[in-house]
């Protein structure tokens, strides 16, 4: 069945670093990918989706890169700040249509 | 616009008991599909129901049921409770178009259950 793979935490890193939070995914067919953040206390929002192959995904200087070659889409955003500090889920949607997520990352900055 | 609703925010309820979760989707939206998170298991999917009628269902047992109204507003309800089910549910809405796997998902703040 389809799964999805996603590196744990919590990661910690400084303001303005660089970061990178790991996921794979084992899916039958073309699925579609997804970012879900989920802020303290509050629900699950969507950062950013790719449909197919290459497509990126972006959103609040946080981008994807949909890679079937290596079954991944890893999230990166280039400098991040102290309200990115949240948990985030890698998600993906197949031919039956269920949401598998994986099992969260959770994101510590510090200023 | 208003966002997905879910009441309670919180319940307190003991083994045995059975409980009702509600979620008003938003205004347009004929999918609401409903999550168990916990810490050791993550987000597990529910079930979807669209159109009043169940649409996908996810693997828990028989103990957990939902129903969806003519408005689009559900509920979801637990019976005979175990502590393995506290947990936050979540419900999210959307259209329900299958036109394509990328829809995108509108979620409420969720319902914290303690089962004690």
């Amino acid at each position: 069945g389809n799964s999805v793979t996603q590196m744990e935490g919590p990661v910690t890193l400084s303001e303005e670093a660089f970061l990178t939070i790991n996921c794979t995914y084992t899916a039958t067919g073309y699925p579609s990918l997804f970012w879900y953040v989920q802020y303290p206390g509050e629900g699950l929002q969507l950062l950013l989706k790719a449909t197919k192959a290459d497509d990126k995904g972006s959103n609040k200087g946080f981008e994807a890169t949909y890679r079937k070659e290596t079954t991944s889409f890893h999230l990166e955003k280039g400098s991040v700040q102290v309200s990115d500090s949240a948990v985030y889920f890698c998600a993906l949607r197949g031919s039956n249509y269920q949401l598998i997520w994986g099992a969260g990352t959770k994101l510590i900055i510090k200023p | 616009k208003a966002g997905v609703t879910q009441t309670p925010r919180y319940l307190i309820k003991t083994r045995g008991q059975q409980v009702t979760l509600s979620c008003s989707p938003i205004s347009g939206h004929r999918s609401v599909s409903w999550y168990q998170q916990t810490p050791g298991q993550g987000l597990q999917f529910l079930f979807e129901y669209f159109s009043e009628t169940q649409r996908n269902k996810g693997n828990f047992p028989g103990r957990f049921s939902g129903r969806q109204f003519s408005n689009s507003r559900s509920e979801m309800n637990v019976s005979t409770l175990e502590l393995g089910d506290s947990a936050l549910y979540l419900c999210a809405s959307s259209l329900g178009d299958r036109s394509s796997t990328n829809e995108k998902l509108f979620f409420g703040s969720g319902t914290q259950l303690s089962v004690l």
